[in-house]
């Protein structure tokens, strides 16, 4: 089945404890891209990949690295969570050529 | 600055009825445009999508109308359904020459709900 996987599924952790949200898909897609999802603002790029070692920001990168040594795999990394990362996130990934994404379930975070 | 803006937060209809959800936009650059569906606890996914060289596009109950003049969209679900009841986006695109695109710009969402 074609499907973008994402684990953890919830997470709750400390304020400056480094974090990592796998993001993997079986689809072959060069694209690949991480959102959250906040009240009242709908979804918001954080960072995208347009293919393997090529990263770029999106709209709210600050606080957050990725990196894309394979093209199946797009991590997310938290370096020094803080409260204001507390959000629900979601990988998507496309082919370069298409225009809409396949999302993943999605991972609630919540920085304490 | 939101390019892409769902003035709506929630509506209601009845089942069997029509349910018209909203979306603005600000970016004249925008040449294509999406919806997709989110249910609680599930990502969003895909429902129908329009090119700007349309203003019209049509699957099964589902109905994409796009004013470019208004920089306006609204997708028409007819008859509208309980399983209909979700969250809709709306999403816009600018398609690069080389036929690739650029990053997808989301709305807020408007959570619809249809009584049964």
């Amino acid at each position: 089945e074609a499907q973008v996987t994402q684990n953890p599924r919830y997470l709750i952790t400390v304020t400056g404890k480094k974090l990592t949200v796998t993001c993997s898909q079986n689809m072959n897609h060069e694209y690949m891209s991480w959102y959250r999802q906040d009240p009242g603002l709908g979804l918001r790029q954080i960072y995208y990949s347009m293919n393997v070692e090529v990263t770029d920001k999106g709209d709210v990168p600050e606080g957050y690295k990725v990196s894309r040594k394979e093209k199946r795999n797009f991590p997310l990394i938290l370096e020094s969570p803080s409260p204001n990362q507390t959000s629900l996130y979601f990988c998507a990934s496309r082919r370069n050529v298409d225009y809409g994404y396949t999302f993943g379930s999605g991972t609630r975070l919540t920085v304490v | 600055d939101q390019q892409v803006k769902q003035n709506s937060p929630s509506l209601s209809v009845q089942e069997g009825r029509i349910s018209i959800l909203n979306c603005d936009y600000t970016n004249s650059m925008f040449d294509y445009f999406l919806w997709y569906k989110k249910y609680p606890a599930e990502g969003p996914t895909f429902l129908i999508s329009i090119s700007s060289i349309k203003d019209k596009n049509e699957d099964g109950r589902f109905t994409v109308f796009l004013n470019k003049s208004a920089k306006h969209l609204s997708l028409h679900i007819v008859p509208s359904q309980p399983g209909d009841s979700a969250v809709y986006f709306c999403a816009a695109l600018v398609v690069i020459s080389s036929g690739s695109a650029r990053q997808l710009t989301f709305g807020s969402g408007t959570q619809l709900t249809v009584l049964p």
